[in-house]
């Protein structure tokens, strides 16, 4: 079973930091780009961030350009948000989410999430 | 940047009535458009991908139609476990990847 289960998230004081983790399982890790999707609570979801499988190309949503960070570990299946400078407005579900490798590259699988909650 | 704009909001249905949902692109986005399903508590789901491929798994009562800028999610005869809301999202012209604003399908 293709699998992601992400990690990390907790409680944050505004201008902290934090570095998300996903696990994944189930398929080749390294063949397949990935991303960061959030769900701010009771909202709609928004891209976050997007690597490519050696992590040659990277790209970030403009509302976290330059605070956030994301990387991967293909000897250890494992994809990472570093979070700098948190506000109030990135508290949100993280998903950890894979290129479903399909024609227009749609996202599947999603993981379960981890919340993210930014508050004095 | 591409925005995505779903109608309705809000639809209220009977079970075994049709749903159908609108995603309008504020400029052409070809046929790379997605739909997801996500019920309380759960993950999105992937159900229909270059605007009208269903995914694996997915029932055929759901359709997907469209390219350009208009795109139609259709749910034949609602189901029980069909009310919850639906996302459309783009990948024509990225970054940034955009998705709609959702439009919940609830129980009349």
């Amino acid at each position: 079973e293709e699998r992601l289960v992400e990690s990390g998230g907790r409680l944050v004081h505004p201008g902290g930091s934090l570095r998300l983790s996903c696990a994944a399982s189930g398929f080749n890790f390294n063949t397949y780009s990935m991303n960061w999707v959030r769900q701010a609570p009771g909202k709609g979801l928004e891209w976050v961030s997007y690597i490519t499988t050696t992590s040659g190309t990277k790209y970030y949503a403009d509302s976290v350009k330059g605070r956030f960070t994301v990387s991967r570990d293909n000897a250890r299946n494992s994809l990472f948000l570093q979070m700098n400078s948190l506000r109030a407005d990135d508290t949100a579900v993280y998903y950890c989410v894979r290129d479903a490798g399909l024609v227009g590259t749609p996202f599947d699988p999603w993981g379960q999430g981890t919340l993210v909650i930014v508050s004095a | 940047e591409i925005v995505l704009t779903q109608s309705p909001a809000t639809l209220s249905l009977f079970p075994g009535e049709r749903a159908t949902l609108f995603c309008r692109a504020s400029q052409s986005v070809g046929s790379h458009l997605t739909w997801y399903q996500q019920k309380p508590g759960q993950p999105p789901r992937l159900l229909i991908y270059e605007a009208s491929n269903r995914a694996t798994g997915i029932p055929a009562r759901f359709s997907g139609s469209g390219s350009g800028t208009d795109f139609t999610l259709t749910i034949s005869s609602l189901e029980p476990e069909d009310f919850a809301v639906y996302y459309c999202q783009q990948r024509n012209n990225w970054p940034p990847l955009t998705f709609g604003g959702g439009t919940k399908v609830e129980i009349k």
